[in-house]
């Protein structure tokens, strides 16, 4: 079954770390990639997107974003980790094809913690 | 400046006593969404609009019924709430179908988190 697997369910940075988020689809067809952030109690807010324009998405609050075809992953990361962006980070799919085809099919989030 | 508006933010109910949430929307979108999330867990869609047409995920219970009654407007119905039902429900709205223009953004509401008595 097609499906995102997001490696890590809790990451734990310091402030001012790099923060790298892991995202790995499972197509040999390059589906819409989407990578979005939830704070406690909040909806879900777009960070970035990936739709076949480039290869390296850059996104809001400094996140960004590199599409692998050979390695079938979008990992999310951004240089330097702040207190404000302690939150659950959920990677998301749309596949062209196939069982989840025209679905946004979530990943299982990942709990991302910034220390002082 | 609010897009995608949800009400109430939190509703408590008891066990089998209906509720209805609602959802509303300024962006004039074609499509709207319900999902279902539970504590720790990935949001699951449980049914769409697109405009008048209603789309329901074959694993979404019969408990759980929308109506749509013009562009900005959405309700989940939940006929029997039972303690299962408790989680967080989301609404999302999006330009287009994910089948037509898959790299349209689905704009998500702030939730509204149902718990069940």
């Amino acid at each position: 079954a097609q499906s995102v697997t997001q490696l890590g369910s809790h990451v734990s940075v310091s402030e001012g770390a790099l923060v790298l988020l892991r995202c790995n689809y499972s197509s040999s067809v390059p589906p819409y990639l989407f990578w979005y952030v939830q704070y406690p109690n909040q909806g879900l807010q777009l960070l970035l997107k990936y739709t076949s324009a480039a290869t390296l998405v850059k996104g809001i609050n400094g996140f960004e974003a590199e599409f692998k075809k050979s390695e079938t992953s979008f990992h999310l990361t951004k240089p330097s980790a702040h207190m404000s962006d302690a939150a659950e980070y959920f990677c998301a799919v749309i596949y062209a094809g196939g069982t989840s085809y025209g679905k946004l099919t979530f990943g299982q989030g990942t709990i991302l913690t910034v220390h002082p | 400046d609010a897009m995608v508006i949800q009400n109430p933010r939190y509703q408590v109910t008891q066990f089998g006593k209906p509720v209805t949430l609602s959802c509303s929307q300024t962006l004039n979108h074609n499509v709207m969404y319900w999902y279902q999330q539970k504590s720790s867990q990935a949001p699951k869609l449980l049914f769409h609009y697109y405009d008048k047409d209603f789309n329901n995920e074959a694993d979404t219970p019969d408990n759980f019924q929308s109506r749509r009654p013009n562009t900005s407007f959405c309700f989940l119905d939940i006929r029997s709430p039972g303690l299962g039902d408790a989680a967080m429900y989301l609404c999302a709205t999006s330009r287009d179908l994910p089948t037509s223009s898959p790299s349209d953004t689905q704009y998500f509401g702030p939730g509204t988190r149902l718990t069940v008595l």
